[in-house]
C-alpha cells in the first residue's frame, strides 16, 4: 500500500514563526504536491513538484516555499507564519505520465497560527 | 479553469438507505478518483476509474465513469454509520496532469 506520513498531525505556532511541514511518501512516486483545505475552500494546490530539485507554484503560493532534495520528501516553508495560514495542510503523492495516474493524501497537518 | 461540481453538497440519510451522489465537469477528463474524508484526516482513495463507462465496484461502494466523460457517479448500498464523512471527486484532463478537485459531498447517515 502507498503510504504518505506527515510529520507532524497537529501544530501550533505563534504569528512570524517559520514553520516547516514534513512530508514523506515510499511509492517511490514522482510526483508530490502540497494543498491547504478550508471549510466553503475546499482543496487548493500551493506547490507541486514532478521530481528532485523541481518545484512549480500551485493556485495559492504567496506566502510559502517548498523544497525537493530527494525524491520521497517533499516540505513545505511558511517563511513567517501568519494567522491567514491557520488551514490543514495536505500533502499527496503520484506517480507521473502513466495511463492510470492515481493521487494519495497523507493525514494532513492541522496548523494553527496565533 | 476546469472546475468540477458535485452534487448534493450534503445529506442526511438513514441507516440503511442507498445514497447516490454525482460529480460534473465542464471539460472531458480521462481519469475519475473518488475519496473520502474523514473529520481531521486526510483523503482516502476509494475507487479510481480510467475509462469511459467503466463501473467498479469497493464493498458497498460503485462508480461510475459517464460516457460524456464529463462526469462520475458514486453509489453507497445499505448505509452504515461509518459512512459518514465528506466523499470528494477528482478529474485529471490528461495524464501527467494535475488534478482536479471537486467540493465535496458531506454525507450524515442517521441510525
Amino acid at each position: 500500500d502507498v503510504k504518505v506520513t506527515q510529520s507532524s498531525r497537529y501544530l501550533v505556532k505563534r504569528t512570524g514563526e517559520k514553520v516547516f511541514l514534513e512530508c514523506v511518501q515510499d511509492m517511490d512516486h514522482e510526483n508530490m504536491f502540497w494543498y491547504r483545505q478550508d471549510p466553503g475552500l475546499g482543496l487548493r494546490l500551493i506547490y507541486f513538484s514532478y521530481d528532485v530539485k523541481m518545484k512549480e507554484k500551485g493556485d495559492i503560493p504567496e506566502g510559502y516555499s517548498v523544497s525537493r532534495e530527494k525524491k520521497e520528501r517533499f516540505s513545505l516553508i511558511l517563511e513567517s507564519a501568519s494567522t491567514n495560514q491557520t488551514s490543514m495542510y495536505l500533502c499527496a503523492s503520484s506517480q507521473s505520465g502513466r495511463s492510470t495516474d492515481t493521487q494519495y493524501f497523507g493525514p494532513g497537518t492541522r496548523l494553527t497560527v496565533l | 479553469g476546469q472546475q468540477l461540481n458535485q452534487s448534493p453538497q450534503s445529506m442526511f440519510i438513514q441507516e440503511g438507505e442507498d445514497v447516490s451522489m454525482n460529480c460534473t465537469s465542464s471539460s472531458i477528463f480521462n481519469t475519475w478518483l473518488w475519496y473520502k474524508q474523514d473529520p481531521g484526516e486526510g483523503p482516502v482513495l476509494l475507487i479510481a476509474l480510467y475509462k469511459a463507462g467503466e463501473l467498479t465496484s469497493n464493498g458497498r461502494l460503485t462508480a461510475q465513469f459517464g460516457i460524456t466523460r464529463k462526469d462520475s457517479f458514486l453509489n453507497i448500498s445499505a448505509s452504515i454509520p461509518s459512512d459518514v464523512g465528506i466523499y470528494f471527486c477528482a478529474g485529471q484532463y490528461n495524464y501527467g496532469q494535475n488534478f482536479v478537485f471537486g467540493p465535496g459531498t458531506r454525507l450524515s447517515v442517521l441510525p
